[in-house]
């Protein structure tokens, strides 16, 4: 069965330092997510990605974050200068097309990130 | 603002027994919710999903109950096994937008 694989799997960074999370999406996908998860609560949207652009960002994707396609099949999320409440599980997800209200992403197993 | 909520944090069932795993959500607009499976140090895992015009939807041994009147979500387990023991999240989806908003997730504990 086709997945989204992540890494690394986990990082562990010092504040203020640059941060880059990997994703290889399934192939046949065309649609792209991160979110993230703090230890302990919600999944939380951060940005999805279509055409080689942002489709949408929610409040938690500032300046601070970005997030590319850079060949056919990676897909990042770069974190500028990390702070302490980056740390985080974060999880890439794909869907291959985008049906108006519904979308089953499926889910890279995340990268957990932990900044000191 | 509106958002997608858990009833219960932790169910913790005898094996063999059914599950009922709860979810209310705010928003009226919603109208498409999926339920996500997330065992230890793995992603979430979709499990069933239920369109805003049907009330029910049965897949194996899950079935998944919507309620707009009380806008109530409910994920039933039928003979519960080990290997159901995870965090389980209920998502949803509008026509605003792609994303899914995500619930406080329950942990369902299964004992033998």
């Amino acid at each position: 069965e086709p997945e989204v694989t992540q890494t690394p799997s986990h990082q562990v960074t010092q504040m203020g330092q640059e941060v880059i999370l990997r994703c290889v999406p399934i192939s046949n996908h065309l649609y792209f997510y991160w979110y993230r998860q703090i230890l302990g609560q919600k999944v939380e949207f951060l940005v999805s990605f279509y055409n080689n652009e942002i489709s949408e960002k929610s409040e938690i994707f500032d300046d601070q974050f970005s997030v590319e396609r850079p060949d056919g099949s990676n897909f990042t999320l770069k974190i500028r200068s990390t702070k302490l409440e980056d740390s985080a599980m974060y999880f890439c997800a794909s869907t291959r097309s985008y049906t108006s209200g519904a979308n089953v992403l499926t889910f890279g197993a995340g990268s957990r990130l932990t900044v000191l | 603002g509106e958002s997608v909520g858990l009833h219960l944090p932790t169910l913790s069932v005898q094996e063999g027994d059914n599950s009922i795993i709860n979810c209310a959500y705010s928003n009226s607009a919603s109208d498409y919710f999926i339920w996500y499976k997330q065992e230890s140090g793995k992603g979430p895992q979709f499990i069933i999903d239920i369109r805003s015009n049907m009330d029910k939807r049965q897949g194996q041994r899950v079935t998944v109950l919507l309620n707009k009147t009380v806008k109530h979500l409910s994920l039933q387990i039928a003979a519960t096994q080990p290997g159901d023991s995870a965090v389980y999240f209920c998502a949803e989806n509008n026509n605003a937008g792609n994303m899914l908003t995500f619930g406080g997730g329950t942990r369902l504990m299964v004992k033998p």
